[in-house]
């Protein structure tokens, strides 16, 4: 089942503009991290964030976490055509054997025009 | 090697048919996943193996049997599959640990049942 709500669903933008998506949880999480994944294809992890940290940067992204609000946000930078992709934010939650739950959020498709 | 690789890369099968789909990595991950994933929405998990076992099945059907018969290889083996099944399976893997980790996805597979 989904963890939560990403917004916007789909967003286009010009080259050079920025992007902003967010996401937002119900439960409590040890971390979140936000993947991205081209039409069809696997996903690539992009950045994550541990439930003690604030903001989180990785070249032209940037990420914010607000555990009060339950909610997270992602922004690119500069964006690029190759930026076209859907992003996805996903709750992590640690279990003792070792392995982590993923739970997505909707994803927010983004498409960015030349 | 931080690849996942996932085998076949398309499938078409009939509901009395079984297949296999097959996922491998060498990364010296112990947890694996498996994930479905339909047109426009984000990844469900399906189950988790870590250290060879089993530890999560989210109450997936039977007609659905995962296997892991070493630390690299995941399999899972469709049986009397229905045409709602068809959908973009995903593989994953990641460290096990005390820590969190991202996971690393591979291409999929891109099932249909007829």
């Amino acid at each position: 089942s989904q963890q939560g709500e990403e917004d916007p669903q789909a967003l286009s933008i010009q080259e050079g503009e920025n992007a902003t998506m967010n996401c937002s949880y119900k439960t409590s999480i040890n971390n979140l991290q936000w993947y991205r994944q081209n039409s069809g294809r696997g996903l690539v992890h992009l950045i994550l964030i541990r439930s003690n940290e604030r903001e989180k940067h990785s070249g032209r992204l940037r990420v914010t976490l607000d555990t009060s609000k339950k909610s997270s946000s992602l922004l690119i930078t500069a964006s690029r055509a190759a930026d076209t992709a859907s992003y996805f934010c996903a709750t992590d939650v640690l279990f003792s054997g070792g392995y982590n739950k993923l739970i997505f959020g909707a994803g927010t498709r983004l498409a960015v025009h030349p | 090697d931080t690849e996942v690789t996932q085998t076949p890369k398309h499938l078409v099968m009939g509901m009395t048919n079984k297949k296999s789909l097959k996922c491998e990595q060498h990364m010296g991950h112990r947890a694996m996943y498996w994930y479905k994933q339909k047109a426009k929405k984000p990844p469900e998990l399906m189950f988790v193996y870590s250290y060879e076992k089993l530890s999560i099945n989210e109450s997936v059907p039977s007609r659905f049997s995962p296997e892991c018969p070493n630390s690299s290889l995941l399999n899972l083996h469709l049986h009397a599959l229905q045409p709602e099944d068809s959908a973009l399976y995903l593989c994953a893997s990641s460290p096990a640990g005390t820590e969190a980790y991202e996971q690393y996805f591979g291409p999929g597979t891109r099932l249909t049942v007829t």
